[in-house]
């Protein structure tokens, strides 16, 4: 079956590191991406990871590990305004490209 | 302004009422799909289009009808709402590649 994992909830500090971890196992795979989406609001593409490896940006970066189904965002220099959810979504290579999503991360930053 | 349009934002119907949440994106993307958002179960699709005419079921497609006459608009039909699709629904498209471009998002009521 098709499936993503990630921990419901995280609590981090203001000006620390935190690291999101997404388990996926799905029927083909052709990308994956992660979004962020504060409350009462539409998610927003924060990454996309389609080969193993580190893909940086600003302060955000996304790991892939194909082998292993595996996925993590990584928030250096928190702030408060990234107290949002963080949703981990694969995009399969059949069916027309069809995207699942996790059920999300919410991340409280605290002072 | 690269965006998805969907109307309206918030929508209160009755049971059986037909009614449509129309969606339309200025980014010439060929891929648009529709998603429910429900608390503890993330977002899951109902439909996808991979372009013009050609659209395919999602996870969660029982109740809903969607046509892709061109390539801007991709409407979300409920001939006959139910309670159980209270929900609050989002439209995305992106390219074959990309991140997805979210809508604002419509908050569906049915009573």
């Amino acid at each position: 079956g098709q499936n993503i994992d990630q921990p419901t909830e995280m609590t981090a500090t203001e000006g620390a590191i935190v690291q999101i971890n997404c388990t996926y196992q799905t029927s083909g795979f052709n990308g994956l991406f992660w979004y962020q989406q504060h409350a009462g609001e539409a998610p927003t593409f924060l990454s996309y990871n389609v080969l193993d490896g580190l893909e940086e940006k600003g302060r955000f970066s996304s790991f892939l590990s194909r082998s292993k189904g595996y996925s993590y965002l990584l928030l250096k220099e928190l702030q408060m305004k990234d107290s949002a959810s963080y949703l981990c979504a694969v995009r399969g290579n059949t069916g027309g490209f069809k995207t699942i999503f996790g059920a999300g991360t919410r991340l409280f930053v605290k002072a | 302004e690269a965006q998805v349009t969907q109307n309206p934002r918030y929508l209160i119907t009755v049971t059986g009422k037909k009614l449509t949440v129309t969606c339309s994106q200025n980014m010439n993307h060929e891929y648009m799909s529709w998603y429910r958002q429900d608390p503890g179960l993330g977002l899951r699709q109902i439909y996808y289009s991979m372009n013009v005419e050609v659209t395919d079921k999602g996870d969660v497609p029982e109740g809903y009808k969607v046509s892709r006459k061109e390539k801007r608009n991709f409407p979300l039909i409920l001939e006959s709402p139910s309670p159980n699709q209270t929900s609050l629904y989002f439209c995305a498209s992106s390219t074959r590649d990309g991140g997805y471009t979210f809508g604002s998002g419509t908050r569906l009521t049915v009573v």
